[in-house]
């Protein structure tokens, strides 16, 4: 079984500032990762995944997230962020030796500041 | 929008009553999956159909069912409703129910229980 770590449940930034959203999991088979982001009273949208290949992806809105296997995260990161980018994000992963339901992390709130 | 509905918006009811949330998923997609999600608890997962059948169940109560429909909506039961109950609960979908999918989640039903 999976599991999944998301290190801060808050994290303030000012605006054009560059952030970093963590996240880590466990898995003892190989892995595909999300993340997702939930804007004030909607549901979750797809930011990006990794499936295989680079392991860098990168989503329409300048966000990117590394797949790094040997420290088993996936860690979000924008270099600059905007007032529209505050809402709650959301790592997941499902492994390749399971049901395939993917496991959500707890969520961190990005809140970025004028 | 993602295309995925769900009924109602809102919710109130009162401890010991039976409540059915209904979702009708994203054209073309087969796979439904339904979440819970609260403060305490994050988002979990409780049972995902494909085409009609279960076919994988998480932390779901025995008070609460599923089902899903020839047409491919799908309902979720909860009876005997208690306080704890109080939650988001989230309709996704997704079209064949692989790791490897996105989930698309609808705007979700907002469930008080007083």
């Amino acid at each position: 079984a999976q599991s999944v770590t998301q290190l801060d449940s808050q994290v303030p930034v000012f605006e054009e500032a560059p952030v970093e959203l963590r996240c880590n999991y466990s898995s003892s088979v190989s892995v595909y990762l999300f993340w997702y982001v939930q804007y004030p009273n909607q549901g979750l949208q797809l930011l990006l995944k990794y499936l295989s290949g680079s392991t860098l992806v990168e989503s329409i809105n300048g966000f990117e997230a590394e797949f790094n296997k040997s420290q088993t995260s996936f860690h979000l990161r924008k270099p600059s962020v905007h007032i529209s980018d505050t809402a709650e994000y959301f790592c997941a992963v499902s492994d390749l030796g399971g049901s395939y339901i993917p496991t959500f992390g707890r969520g961190t709130s990005l809140i970025v500041h004028p | 929008d993602s295309g995925v509905t769900q009924t109602p918006k809102h919710l109130i009811t009162a401890t010991g009553q039976r409540v059915t949330l209904r979702c009708s998923p994203r054209s073309g997609d087969l796979s439904v999956y339904w979440y819970q999600q609260s403060l305490d608890q994050g988002l979990q997962f409780l049972i995902q159909y494909y085409n009609g059948e279960e076919r994988a169940k998480g932390n779901i109560l025995e008070r609460f069912s599923a089902q899903q429909f020839p047409d491919l909506h799908s309902e979720l039961n909860l009876s005997s409703l208690e306080l704890g109950d109080s939650a988001l609960y989230f309709c996704a979908s997704s079209g064949e129910g692989w790791g490897t999918d996105t989930q698309y989640f609808g705007p979700g039903t907002r469930l008080t229980v007083l």
